[in-house]
This record gives structure tokens, sequence and C-alpha cells, in this order.
């Protein structure tokens, strides 16, 4: 099976910083990935596929790259609505499995 | 408007079976694959089953392998997740998402397996 490592597993951030979390895969698995933000009480919802593309409705300070199979999630400017739980799944090949998430904090 | 929404959860008790329904709208649901995601209490997201558009092929992860089955009927724009001999570690709230890296999901139902 594919193994996701998110790194880091929480972290703090001020307002206004420039914030990114990595999601390394154990195999190769091409563009198949995706992040998604978790908030309590709400399902989860979808930021970044195919690595590098936003999602319909994402505000642009956020941002996917991929170099080899390391996988990033950028934010650019954070703001406070932004805290959350944040997840990337790779869907390359089964069984599907997701990272174990990265919790984003303000400071 | 896509939606997507999850009915059927409740409390059973180990060992016993329960049926969740996905029901879609907004979109040709004939045309997309479908999910089911789980999250157990205070943990992280785990994907459960798959199924390809037409229904002919069906993919789970080794821990429900056995005991659940996915489906979806068409013609009714709903899929179903079969879970059989249910147990304790079956608890978490179950969401169904659309196509192959999730860009939809539902807002959950919860299974509590407990005596």
């Amino acid at each position: 099976d594919i193994q996701l490592t998110q790194s880091p597993s929480s972290m703090s951030a001020s307002l206004g910083d420039r914030v990114s979390l990595t999601c390394q895969s154990s195999q190769g698995i091409g563009n198949y990935l995706s992040w998604y933000q978790h908030k309590p009480g709400k399902p989860p919802k979808p930021m970044i596929y195919y690595a590098t593309n936003l999602a319909d409705g994402v505000p642009s300070r956020f941002s996917g790259s991929r170099s080899g199979s390391d996988y990033s999630l950028t934010i650019s400017s954070l703001e406070s609505e932004d805290t959350a739980i944040y997840y990337c799944l790779q869907y390359d090949e089964y069984p599907l499995t997701f990272g174990s998430g990265t919790k984003l904090e303000i400071k | 408007e896509v939606q997507l929404v999850e009915s059927g959860g409740g409390l059973v008790q180990p060992g016993s079976p329960l049926k969740l329904s996905c029901a879609a709208s907004g979109f040709t649901f004939s045309s997309n694959w479908l999910n089911w995601i789980r999250q157990a209490p205070g943990k992280g997201l785990e994907w459960v089953a798959s199924i390809n558009p037409d229904g002919s092929s069906t993919y789970y992860p080794d821990t429900v392998k056995g005991r659940f089955v996915v489906s979806k009927d068409n013609a009714k724009n709903t899929g179903y997740l079969q879970m059989n001999n249910l147990r304790s570690e079956d608890t978490a709230m179950y969401y169904c998402a659309r196509a192959d890296y999730f860009d939809y999901w539902g807002q959950g139902v919860m299974v509590t397996v407990s005596s």
C-alpha cells in the first residue's frame, strides 16, 4: 500500500504568514494527489486536485506543487478561516490512502 | 447544484448489518464514480469503498473487504453501502463522495456500533 506522510502533524502560524504543508508519498503516484480542508462538524472540502489544480471556489491564496514524491499545499497569506486539519489523498492506485493530517492553528 | 445526501446511519449492535444510502442530484450520476469515506471519532480520514460509473467494478481496503458491499442504482441516482458483521471499530461518520478525487461530499451520517 502507498503511504502518505504529512508534515508537520501540527503547527501554528500568524495571520498573514506564508504556510507550507507537506505530503510525501512512499511510491510514485504522478500527480494523482489531492488536498482537503476539514473543519469540525463539516465534510472535508476539496482544495487541490491533480497536485496543482485549484478546486472550484477555493481562494487563490492556496496553491499546490510537486517536487518528485513530495507534494505541498501552500497558503500565501494565512487568514483566520484557514484554521483546520488538512489531509492529502493519493488516488493513483487502490487502496486509496490518506495522509494522517496536519492541524493548522492561528497563533 | 451538485448534492449528495447520506442516510441510514444509527446505533447497531456488534455483528449486525446496516445499509447506508447516498442520494445524488445535480449531475449525471451514471457517469461518475462513487466513493465512501469514514472518520472514526478522534481519528483521520479512511477510504472505505469505491464503485465505477456503471457499477461493474468495486474496490475496498482490507479493513472492510468481505464485510462491506458498495453498489449504485443509476436509475434512482442513489448509491449504497451495505455493511455486514459490524464491529466497534466501524463506529464513524460515513461520507459519500463523487469522482476519483472526491470533488463533492455529502454531509455525512453517523454509525455507532455498540452493545
